[in-house]
């Protein structure tokens, strides 16, 4: 089975550009969940949906961050305009209703000159 | 609120030596305990898991058991190897479930 699918893994982008991340869940699965990881803040939830509605974004830095879940299959995450100090691994997982275990992605290595 | 406080790190051990990382966990009503390990370059992975006080979760050699009366999860191993080298995370859930929330990670090295 295809785990979580990230894309892309590594981004380079010039301050102020537009940075959109890309996830897709393990099919079956109703929750998604984006991480953001630093070696300064450790791993931190951004925001995380249940049957495609975002339930809790109050980890969600500043509005030049939104987040979408059109359909079951699919997610994005955008920073815009994207600033050096987002440049973080971000990670895409996804789980089962109340189920507790998470199953990560490889994550996207973003860095913002 | 609900928090994970883990030891920090890194631990640095020799092959062969036991390992303990040590979590302790704030929570309103009765949590389920994980630990999660990342390798190098990699997502989270489930490691194991405990539900409910006194159980124990095991896997790949190491055990943890939920301690209700000292609010602990230790991650234990007997015999480290090079490739436990990673970061491993302590983390809860309560309630319904989709608030998973983790400590900061406890890094791993494990040398010849």
């Amino acid at each position: 089975d295809a785990g979580v699918i990230q894309s892309p893994r590594h981004e380079v982008t010039e301050m102020g550009q537009e940075v959109t991340l890309r996830c897709k869940p393990i099919s079956g699965h109703n929750s998604l969940f984006w991480y953001r990881q630093t070696m300064m803040r450790g791993l931190e939830l951004l925001i995380y949906f249940n049957n495609n509605v975002p339930i809790d974004d109050s980890g969600m830095p500043e509005d030049r961050f939104s987040a979408k879940m059109p359909n079951a299959s699919f997610s994005t995450l955008k920073i815009q305009p994207s600033e050096p100090r987002d440049s973080a691994v971000y990670f895409c997982a996804s789980s089962f209703e109340a189920s507790g275990r998470r199953f990560f992605g490889p994550g996207t290595r973003l860095t913002v000159l | 609120g609900d928090s994970v406080t883990q030891m920090e790190g890194p631990v640095t051990l020799s092959e062969e030596a036991f390992l303990t990382i040590n979590c302790t966990y704030t929570a309103t009503g009765y949590p389920s305990l994980f630990w999660y390990v990342q390798y190098p370059g990699e997502g989270l992975q489930l490691l194991l898991k405990a539900t409910k006080a006194d159980d124990k979760g095991s896997n790949k050699g190491f055990e943890a058991t939920y301690r209700k009366e000292t609010t602990s999860f230790h991650l234990e191993k007997g015999s480290v190897q090079v490739s436990d080298s990673a970061v491993y995370f302590c983390a809860l859930v309560t309630g319904g479930g989709n608030k998973l929330t983790f400590g900061t990670g406890t890094q791993l090295k494990v040398e010849l």
